[in-house]
């Protein structure tokens, strides 16, 4: 199975902050990589997916990057609505694995 | 729009069996696979397996082998994720989660999810 360590698992940010979260496989993934936002009692929600495209409705400040086996989440300009968990997820094989996820907290 | 709308909470006793639906709509049922993702309280977003909407073949992955059970109702575009001899360790949110390309193979993206339903096995 391929483990994904996210990195960092809590993060605390000021509104207006650029923040970034890094993701590694255990071994390449050829950026079949999506990104999620979680809120409390909520289901994840796409935001990325192949490891750099936005999924639709997703604010532009949300960008992704990275190859092989590390990747990135970065948030240009943190907004109220922001501070929740992410979660990478890796679909290059079965099973699918997720980060352990990052808890991103207002400071 | 695109919407996978689950049945609600559960309250079981161990060694009861529940049955969570997953009703689809906005879309073609059997043009994408289904996955169903366990969240333990707590806890971060743990893959159960998928199931084949078009022939109706589940996998299951490893840990969610003989009390997990995927189903369909393709006549009401519904997926089902039933579970057996529950134990409290069962206690969880249990998402379904659509693929995100049609006629694709099981390795994408989820999008979008269901809102979740609560399982939660005491005595």
């Amino acid at each position: 199975d391929i483990q994904m360590t996210q990195s960092p698992s809590s993060l605390s940010a000021s509104v207006g902050d650029r923040v970034t979260i890094t993701c590694r496989a255990s071994q390449g993934i050829s950026n079949s990589l999506a990104w999620y936002q979680q809120k409390p009692g909520k289901a994840p929600k796409l935001l990325l997916y192949a490891a750099s495209r936005l999924e639709s409705g997703v604010p532009s400040r949300f960008s992704g990057s990275g190859s092989g086996t590390d990747y990135t989440l970065t948030i240009s300009s943190l907004q109220p609505e922001d501070f929740a968990t992410y979660y990478c997820q890796q679909y290059y094989s079965t099973p699918h694995t997720f980060g352990q996820g990052t808890k991103l907290e207002i400071k | 729009q695109v919407q996978l709308v689950q049945s609600g909470s559960e309250l079981k006793k161990p060694g009861a069996s529940v049955k969570v639906s997953c009703k689809a709509s906005g879309y073609t049922f059997t043009s994408y696979a289904m996955n169903w993702v366990r969240q333990a309280p707590g806890q971060g977003l743990e893959w159960m397996g998928w199931i084949n909407t078009n022939t109706g073949n589940p996998t299951y992955a490893q840990g969610f082998t003989g009390r997990f059970v995927f189903s369909l109702d393709t006549s009401v575009s519904t997926a089902y994720l039933q579970i057996s001899s529950l134990k409290a360790e069962d206690t969880a949110v249990y998402y379904c989660a659509r693929v995100g390309k049609p006629y694709s193979s099981i390795l994408n993206w989820f999008d979008p999810w269901g809102q979740g339903t609560l399982v939660t096995v005491s005595s």
